[in-house]
């Protein structure tokens, strides 16, 4: 088992849609988390850190459930612009693993 | 400006060279990472160090060699052992705690 596993994808929705991602961890000692954008052919980006009360920045909420250990990103409104890949990132003790990645992509 | 500079942005080589990828920070962060992606596919741990003078292995450490012998500087030597080189190679920093990561532009790195 990976141990960082997300939605595969891709997603593709029209400008305006809301749309969710899912990244489940198995390590429960798991201390942070992450969610990064990764255009194409460039480095990830951090996009937003994920809090235990959950948090919110404009369009995006990141939501932690560690009793599941799942990590969850809802973007809302969709823009053309959000179309990229979306990365889940989970720290253990020392490491950061990433999980595979899910394409969205938003159509006019 | 602080940031990871990895250099060069492309590099070629052909098969059964060790080749070394530079990744240097002025982040004065502690921890350093290198990381892999294949296209279509997530990033895959290779090396990580917290310290100076130390690193431990990640998930796909075969192949590759790594030193720390300065805070700024973590490079990556791809060797000949390593059956399938040619990706993209990203290298990460971090202050360590609960603070994310930043990355580098990357190296593409081809073998023929």
């Amino acid at each position: 088992r990976k141990e960082v596993e997300q939605d595969p994808g891709p997603f593709n929705v029209p400008e305006g849609a809301t749309v969710a991602f899912n990244c489940t961890y198995s390590n429960s000692a798991s201390q942070s988390f992450f969610w990064y954008r990764q255009d194409c052919r460039k480095e990830p980006k951090l996009l937003m850190s994920v809090y235990s009360s959950g948090n919110e920045d404009g369009r995006f909420t990141a939501q932690l459930n560690r009793a599941s250990q799942y990590i969850s990103l809802l973007i809302r409104d969709s823009k053309l612009s959000d179309s990229a890949t979306y990365l889940c990132v989970v720290k253990g003790d020392n490491d950061m693993r990433f999980g595979a990645g899910t394409r969205l992509t938003v159509k006019p | 400006d602080g940031g990871i500079t990895q250099s060069p942005k492309y590099l070629f080589r052909k098969e059964g060279q060790n080749v070394t990828l530079s990744c240097e920070q002025n982040l004065n962060h502690d921890a350093m990472y290198w990381y892999r992606q294949d296209p279509g596919q997530g990033l895959r741990l290779i090396y990580y160090s917290q310290i100076v003078n130390d690193f431990q292995k990640g998930d796909i450490a075969e192949g590759y060699s790594v030193s720390r012998e300065k805070k700024e500087s973590f490079p990556l030597t791809v060797t000949s052992a390593q059956k399938n080189p040619t990706a993209f190679y990203l290298c990460a920093s971090t202050r360590g705690g609960y603070s994310p990561l930043h990355f580098g532009n990357g190296t593409r790195l081809t073998v023929t």
